[in-house]
Formats: structure tokens, sequence, C-alpha cells
């Protein structure tokens, strides 16, 4: 079946370091992949999402691009703040239409000052 | 106000009681989901809807079971806690585009079970 796997946290970095975490995922059909996050004592809200190879998501200068070659969605950041701490979860949507969503596992970010 | 309420918040419970989480949304969608997260496991699908008559399972409802009284509310209920299901429940809710959805996730209830 479908499944998403990330790369283990937890990640910890100085402020204004570049963030990279990995995400690959396994789907039959064409999902569309969406990158969520968790800040602290809330639930997720999206991040960012692309509905078609190459497409590339952006928000918050947060940046992925759907590669179905590599069947990736990588999360970057050029620049990351305390603000960012936070748990990011990968996800992709079930290739039955249903809208269901199958998540990674999530990978804890620790921005330090 | 939040789009998406879950109520309560937290909750402690001890082995074999019944209980039932709540949710509530004003967004005014017909899709809602109830996941439960668990540490280095991420979100898993416990049930979902996609109107008040249309009630399905997900990858792990054993234990679970669900009502849909109206299309802004969707429960979840626990008919006779154990500790394995100690976890964070978060209801979410989705407009119906298909694939391309977002869902909007509620805050989340913390269930102790002793």
């Amino acid at each position: 079946g479908d499944s998403v796997t990330q790369m283990e946290g937890p990640v910890t970095l100085s402020e204004e370091a570049f963030l990279t975490i990995n995400c690959t995922y396994t789907a039959t059909g064409y999902p569309s992949l969406f990158w969520y996050v968790q800040y602290p004592g809330e639930g997720l809200q999206l991040l960012l999402k692309a509905t078609k190879a190459d497409d590339k998501g952006s928000n918050k200068g947060f940046e992925a691009t759907y590669r179905k070659e590599t069947t990736s969605f990588h999360l970057e950041k050029g620049s990351v703040q305390v603000s960012d701490s936070a748990v990011y979860f990968c996800a992709l949507s079930d290739s039955s239409n249903t809208g269901k969503l199958i998540f990674g596992q999530g990978t804890t970010l620790q921005v330090k000052p | 106000d939040a789009d998406v309420t879950q109520t309560p918040r937290n909750r402690i419970t001890k082995t074999g009681k019944r209980i039932m989480l709540e949710c509530s949304q004003t967004k005014g969608h017909d899709r809602m989901y109830w996941y439960r997260q668990d540490p280095g496991l991420g979100l898993r699908l416990i049930y979902y809807s996609f109107d008040v008559k249309d009630i399905n399972k997900g990858e792990i409802s054993d234990g679970y079971s669900v009502s849909r009284q109206a299309q802004a509310k969707f429960s979840l209920s626990l008919e006779s806690a154990i500790p394995n299901q100690t976890a964070l429940y978060f209801c979410a809710t989705s407009g119906g585009q298909g694939i391309q959805e977002t869902q909007y996730f509620g805050p989340g209830t913390r269930l102790l079970v002793l």
C-alpha cells in the first residue's frame, strides 16, 4: 500500500542555518503531496502542497518540489528561525481519491538562537 | 473562534470505561476525519465520514466507534478503553476536492488510559 518515509529526528539547527527534511513516498497512481506543521500544543496545519510532478509548493520561506522520478518531496528552507521549531509531517493523498491522508512519522525540528 | 474544536482537550480515564471525544466544525465541510497520533508513528486514520450517512473505517478502527450527528459534529467513542489507546487524538475536516484537498485540524485531545 501507499506509504511515506521521513528522515528521523530530532533535527537541531542554529538560527539562520539551512534546513532539509527528507521525505520519500510509495504510491500507486498520482497522489498529491503535502507538508503539515505542528507547533507545540497545537493541531496540524498545512504548510505547503504540490499536486503533480515537478510542481513546487512554497510558503513562509519553505519549499518542496514533487519529484516523481525519485519519489521524493524534500522540505527546504534557506534560513531557519527559532519560531520554526515544530514537528513537520510529510503526507500523501490516498490514491483512491477519497481525500484520506497517509502521514510520515514526523520530524521534530529545534532551532536554537 | 477556531474553525475546528475538540472537547475535552485532556482526559484521564480508567481501563474498561466508555468515553466520547467530540469534534465540531464551522467550516461547512462535508468530510470529517478522526486520527490518532503516537510518537514515532505519525498520524493514523481511525474513521472518516463524507456526510451524515456515509461513515467509513480507517486503518485502525478496532476498539473505536463514531457518530456523525450532523454535518458539523463528529464524535469518536472508545467503548471499553484500554491503555494502548493512550494517544493524542485529532479531528480534521476537508471540503471534498479529492486528492488535492487540504485538511483542517482541531487542537487535539490528549487521552490517558490508566
